[in-house]
């Protein structure tokens, strides 16, 4: 049983391009998180997806952040117009439910040159 | 804000010793915690969790003990093994479960030979 799957692993941008992050949740799994972890600190929650569904983004920048996890495919974090402080590790987890543990994937690394 | 926040920035301890890493919380309405590794480059690893109506919990070569009343977590792990070394977060919700953890910082284990 295959677990969370992030791709891509590294990713490298110029300032002003834009970045793509996928997630394809465990499966059975239809509850999608994504968590972003600067160097040296802990995960910070970005936001909370179900199909077709934003659930809580209240950890999610208010410009140039987006995400959504369609009803078909995988979920996608976009970044529009990065910026160097954008340069971190992005994490995705997922659950069955919403009060279950959630398993995290192998995370994509931005960095914004 | 609430926070979570860990003791001990790094732990050394000698291969086959037990380690105890702490962790303090402050929202007192935190019902959900749990401990994940994390290896360099890797996403985060689920180790253990326990909820508000439980004060200790075991798994294999772990414990995990909550205090309430101080509002404090610790993870226990048995003969510790090099595999160990690794970062240990603590994160807490109010929501039952994993959907939006509050992590900490993290504690560095070195597990020395």
């Amino acid at each position: 049983n295959a677990g969370v799957m992030q791709n891509p692993r590294h990713l490298v941008r110029r300032r002003g391009q834009e970045a793509r992050l996928r997630c394809s949740p465990m499966k059975g799994h239809s509850h999608v998180y994504w968590y972003r972890q600067l160097p040296e600190e802990g995960l910070k929650f970005m936001v909370y997806l179900q199909k077709e569904n934003i659930i809580d983004e209240s950890g999610m920048p208010k410009e140039r952040f987006s995400a959504e996890f369609p009803k078909e495919g995988p979920s996608i974090l976009r970044i529009q117009q990065v910026v160097r402080g954008d340069s971190a590790a992005y994490f995705c987890a997922s659950s069955p439910t919403g009060a279950d543990t959630i398993y995290f994937g192998e995370g994509s690394w931005l960095t914004v040159v | 804000g609430e926070s979570v926040g860990l003791h001990l920035p790094t732990l050394s301890v000698q291969e086959g010793d037990n380690s105890i890493i702490n962790c303090a919380y402050s929202n007192s309405a935190s019902d959900y915690f749990i401990w994940y590794k994390q290896e360099s480059g890797k996403g985060p690893q689920f180790i253990i969790d326990i909820r508000s109506n439980m004060d200790k919990r075991q798994g294999q070569r772990v414990t995990v003990l909550l205090n309430k009343t101080v509002k404090h977590l610790s993870l226990q792990i048995a003969a510790t093994q090099p595999g160990d070394s690794a970062v240990y977060f603590c994160a807490e919700s109010t929501t039952g479960g994993g959907n939006k953890l509050t992590f900490g910082t993290g504690t560095q284990l070195k597990v020395e030979l």
